[in-house]
């Protein structure tokens, strides 16, 4: 099956730095990834959709100078927090998208834990 | 305005029990509707969406326009269910729900 990593799995950073995490498809080419940001006990929210090799597409309220995405290749995506805040804490999400007969289906990431002190 | 509702937070029953997860959504449209389930320290996966029909782990779901609904059941529960389920709606992009905590107990 699909198989959707991310690296670090979990980050310790300090205020003012900036962070980045990886989100790569293993065993097949994406052309869409989505980043997700999930709050304790909390749902997925959408931060912005990332298409190879144009400009990510960010949500409403996501700030795209502080969330940067680099999609460069067909199987890695990239999320920077730049100048991490303790309010940046948070558990980052990432999938990769393929189309299926006539729909998408979606594989997640294992997730990426950050916390900024 | 919020696309996907899931009423309920925790939802708790005795193992052998049938369970109703429910899922509204809003959308004039004709809807692609998933169901995606997480367990504990395992990463998102999907459990079937309505386009393929199918049933998952006994698990089914159906749609019903008239309600906007895509409530998810199943008719013994399993201890092994027990997780977190989240409803989506797709609409170009992925909509979530909030998500319920099943809890299947012993």
């Amino acid at each position: 099956g699909a198989v959707v990593s991310q690296h670090p799995s979990w980050v310790i950073c300090k205020s003012g730095t900036s962070v980045k995490i990886e989100c790569r498809s293993l065993d097949f080419q994406a052309t869409t990834m989505f980043w997700y940001r999930q709050f304790p006990k909390q749902s997925l929210m959408l931060m912005a959709t990332s298409n190879e090799g144009s400009k990510a597409t960010y949500e409403q309220g996501v700030e795209k100078d502080k969330f940067l995405i680099n999609h460069a290749s067909l199987t890695l995506s990239t999320l920077t927090v730049t100048s991490a805040h303790p309010e940046d804490s948070s558990f980052y999400i990432c999938s990769a998208s393929v189309r299926t007969s006539g729909s998408y289906e979606q594989y997640f990431g294992p997730g990426t834990r950050l916390t900024v002190t | 305005a919020q696309r996907v509702t899931q009423p309920e937070k925790l939802l708790s029953v005795f193992k052998g029990a049938p369970v109703e997860l429910k899922c509204n959504y809003s959308y004039s449209g004709s809807p692609e509707l998933f169901w995606y389930v997480q367990y504990s320290r395992q990463r998102l996966q999907l459990l079937l969406r309505h386009i393929s029909r199918e049933s998952i782990k006994g698990f089914t779901a159906d749609l019903n326009k008239g309600e906007t609904s895509f409530h998810l059941k199943k008719p013994f529960a399993q201890e092994e269910d027990s997780a977190m389920y989240y409803c989506a709606l797709l609409i170009n992009k992925f909509y979530f729900g909030s998500g319920t905590k099943l809890n299947v107990k012993p």
